[in-house]
Order: C-alpha cells, then structure tokens, then sequence
C-alpha cells in the first residue's frame, strides 16, 4: 500500500489560492511530510516540510492535521510557473536508515 | 540550476550490459541519495551516501550498486540490464543527513535498454 495518497490532478485559475491534499494515514511520531514539485523534463524540486507544525516559506505553505494523518500544500496565488507534478513524500526511519516515500504525485494545470 | 550534476544525460545500452552513472553534488554537499522514476513504479529512493559512507538502503535491487568517493562525487552502477531498467535515474544531495532535510536534485540520466 502507498505511504502516501493524492488526487492524480487538480485545476487552479491563475493568482487563485491552490489547496494540495495528501494523505498519509499510517504516520508515526517522527516521521518528516515533505512536498517536491517537477516541472516536465526536470528534477524534483524542493517546495516545503515539516513535522508537526504548520510551516510557511517562500514558496508555499504547509498545514498538517493535528493527528498528522493528512496536511495541505497552499500555494497562496497560483501562476503558470507553478503549473507541474506535485508529489508528498513521507521520510520515515527504517532499520535500512531513513527512507522517502513518494505519493503518485498531483498534476496541477494553472488556467490563465 | 540546483548545483547538482548528473551525466550522461542520456545513455543507450542493451540488455546484459553494465552502465555506470555519475553524481557531482552541490559543492559542501555531503549526503547523495539516489532515485529511480519509472512510468509503472513512480519515483522510487534507492540508496543513500554519507561522507563516503552508506547510510541507507531502499529498493535498490542486487544488481545495483552505488559508492561515494572522497571528493563526495558518486556513482550508480547498474549490470546485468534488463528492459525494466529503463528509467530516469536521478541523483539529489543535501549538505547533512536526516528526515527534516531538504535535498536538491540534479537533471537526471535517462537510461533506455533494449
């Protein structure tokens, strides 16, 4: 079963706030939640993480549940820029060492 | 550009063959961690280096194997390729170890067998 879940794509107009979900429902204590986004033929790039607290950067905006089974990736006013795949990564402890489990991804088209 | 560099960028083999992939992280960098994206499998994490040394393992199969050498660059050695291997191979690092970091990606190998 996957670590993570999220709607395979989702619509956003353009400058309109965009609310990411995922959820992640067999979280333990430590685990990290973490959101890369990849635009087409490029790397993941690095958009936001946290624990237990909700979290804001630059880029976006984290709000983790209080039972932390589920959180949201805001991205305040959405632009064509922001138009890629969105994934949630759940990075838990193993006995192998830390492991970062990728969702299938959200693909997020920005409607001008 | 994340500082992170990947080549080839694009590598052809055919099955049975040994390739080698090659990872320069963002200079200070001393964690390289190693991911596989495939359409049926998705992104995938393989295996992680610190400072030279494994830290951890994902599913990473036998027939791949990766090192981290003293200037912190590192390579991924994939043999006995089969078609299923291909894939985009891409390589991110981060400047410590843990799972509150944020890791940086480079462009990635697009490895096709056939």
């Amino acid at each position: 079963d996957a670590k993570t879940t999220q709607p395979n794509s989702m619509e956003s107009n353009e400058e309109e706030p965009v609310h990411l979900p995922c959820n992640h429902s067999t979280i333990s204590g430590t685990d990290y939640i973490h959101w890369y986004r990849q635009l087409p033929s490029q790397g993941p790039e690095y958009v936001i993480h946290g624990l237990t607290s909700n979290v804001n950067n630059r880029m976006a905006s984290l709000a983790i549940a209080e039972d932390r089974k589920s959180s949201t990736l805001i991205l305040h006013r959405a632009t064509l820029r922001d138009a890629a795949v969105y994934y949630c990564i759940l990075g838990e402890w193993a006995n192998t060492g830390n492991q970062f489990y990728f969702g299938t991804g959200t693909s997020l088209t920005v409607i001008p | 550009d994340s500082g992170v560099t990947q080549t080839p960028k694009h590598l052809i083999t055919a099955t049975g063959q040994r390739v080698t992939l090659r990872c320069s992280p963002r200079s200070g960098d001393l964690s390289v961690y190693w991911y596989q994206q495939s359409l049926d499998q998705g992104l995938q994490f393989l295996i992680q280096y610190y400072n030279g040394e494994e830290r951890a393992k994902g599913n990473i199969l036998e027939r791949f194997s990766a090192q981290q050498f003293p200037d912190l660059h590192s390579e991924l050695n994939l043999s006995s390729l089969e078609l299923g291997d291909s894939a985009l191979y891409f390589c991110a690092s981060s400047p410590k170890t843990g799972l509150g970091t944020e890791a940086f990606f480079g462009q990635g190998t697009r490895l096709t067998v056939v």
